[in-house]
């Protein structure tokens, strides 16, 4: 059975950092594009970073530059580094699994909230 | 970036009626279009990829259409638990991204 568990949320200071992660199970994370979405407090979807099975990673406009993905093969674990973090930062952040190779997510960790404020 | 817009906003309906939601992208994504349905409190579910293909465990009463700039997403007969928010993303090109969702609400 696929598992997605997400840890690491939680209250942080805008200027602050904040490291996600992810532990997959029932697959390896190095074969699929492994996402991270959010979702901020009553708002829709946004994509923010993905890592390909070759270790592409790309990263949406509002976090490019502060944000980190990376995986740990040997764990099967995903990771996103998030650094000068911001009050609009604030969401529960999914970890999700592409299908296949693409970027249709078939796969949904069940969240994980992370609220920048002073 | 690609913006995806969807409609309407809600849609209130009564159980065993049909549904159609529209999403339609501000260029041409072929057929590079995945549905997702969320509930309330809930991580969102696979619907539809590559616009018409329905995802493992799908009902037959979710259908998904179109190419190219407009989509559909046709729900034949409501079920109780089809009400919640649709979403419609594109994968054609980075940054991935969704539609603002619809809302299906009981009528």
């Amino acid at each position: 059975e696929v598992q997605l568990v997400e840890s690491g949320g939680g209250l942080i200071q805008p200027g602050g950092s904040l490291r996600l992660s992810c532990a997959a199970s029932g697959f390896t994370v190095s074969s699929y594009y492994m996402t991270w979405v959010r979702q901020a407090p009553g708002k829709g979807l946004e994509w923010v970073s993905v890592i390909e099975d070759g270790g592409t990673t790309h990263y949406g406009d509002s976090v490019r530059g502060r944000f980190t993905i990376s995986r740990d093969n040997s764990d099967n674990m995903l990771f996103l580094q998030m650094n000068s973090l911001r009050a609009e930062d604030t969401a529960v952040y999914y970890c999700t699994r592409g299908r296949g190779r693409t970027s249709s997510y078939d796969s949904w960790g069940q969240g994980i909230l992370v609220t920048v404020s002073s | 970036d690609i913006v995806l817009t969807q409609s309407p906003a809600t849609l209130s309906l009564s159980p065993g009626e049909g549904a159609t939601l529209s999403c339609r992208a501000s260029q041409n994504i072929y057929s590079y279009l995945v549905w997702y349905q969320q509930k309330g409190g809930q991580a969102p579910r696979l619907l539809i990829y590559d616009a018409s293909n329905r995802a493992t465990g799908i009902p037959a009463r979710f259908s998904g259409s179109g190419s190219g700039t407009d989509f559909t997403l046709t729900i034949s007969r409501l079920e109780p638990e089809d009400f919640a928010v649709y979403y419609c993303q594109q994968r054609y090109s980075w940054p991935i991204t969704f539609g603002q969702g619809t809302r299906l609400e009981i009528k």
